[in-house]
């Protein structure tokens, strides 16, 4: 199975400011990456999807890059609906598998 | 515009079976893919497996071969998960979310509660 490694576990921000999740694949994915938000309670929403196409409806402060088999998440201008849990997601290869989560706090 | 409504929650026993739903509206679920996830309070999510609702075509994640059943009802637009042989480690929240590879629309969950 294709290992997803995501970091940091855990961050806190301010609003306003950048954040930068990354996500280490084992092997390529060639681009097939997904990342989602989890809010408590609720199921998890499409952010991008193919490393860095955003999917219809979500802000622009949220952006998706790669470099090799290194993937990123780039939130800018935090908000504090931003404050979630975000998961990566790799669809390059049986079984999907996902990124142990990163937990964002808004200071 | 598209919705995915789940089961509610369940409370089994050890060793019984389980059957999920995941009833549809708002797109072609006839020509879609529906995936099926487990997911623990506080952990990560894990990829069960995909059916095809045009011709009932399965792809399950090894892990779960042997545990996880997944079936459609075209005339319905639902979806279907069956657990079986339940132990207390298959306690979780199970969500179901269109498509196949990457996944756009995911229904609220359904608890899944295995205790005697």
């Amino acid at each position: 199975d294709i290992q997803m490694t995501q970091s940091p576990a855990s961050l806190s921000a301010s609003l306003g400011e950048t954040v930068t999740i990354e996500c280490l694949a084992s092997e390529d994915i060639y681009s097939n990456l997904a990342w989602y938000q989890q809010k408590p309670g609720k199921s998890p929403q499409l952010l991008i999807y193919d490393a860095s196409s955003l999917q219809d409806g979500v802000p622009s402060r949220f952006s998706g890059s790669e470099s090799g088999t290194q993937y990123s998440l780039e939130i800018n201008s935090l908000q504090s609906e931003d404050a979630a849990t975000y998961f990566c997601q790799q669809h390059h290869d049986y079984p999907y598998t996902f990124g142990a989560g990163t937990k964002l706090e808004l200071k | 515009q598209v919705k995915l409504q789940q089961s509610g929650a369940e409370l089994v026993k050890p060793g019984a079976s389980v059957k999920l739903s995941c009833k549809t509206s708002g797109y072609t679920f006839s020509t879609s893919y529906m995936s099926w996830f487990k997911q623990i309070p506080g952990q990560s999510i894990e990829w069960i497996g995909m059916i095809y609702a045009g011709d009932g075509g399965t792809g399950y994640n090894q892990k779960f071969k042997g545990k996880a059943t997944l079936t459609v009802d075209t005339s319905s637009s639902t979806a279907y998960m069956d657990l079986s042989s339940l132990t207390t480690e298959d306690s979780a929240v199970y969500f179901c979310a269109r498509k196949g590879w990457y996944f756009d629309f995911w229904g609220p969950g359904t608890m899944v509660t295995v205790s005697s």
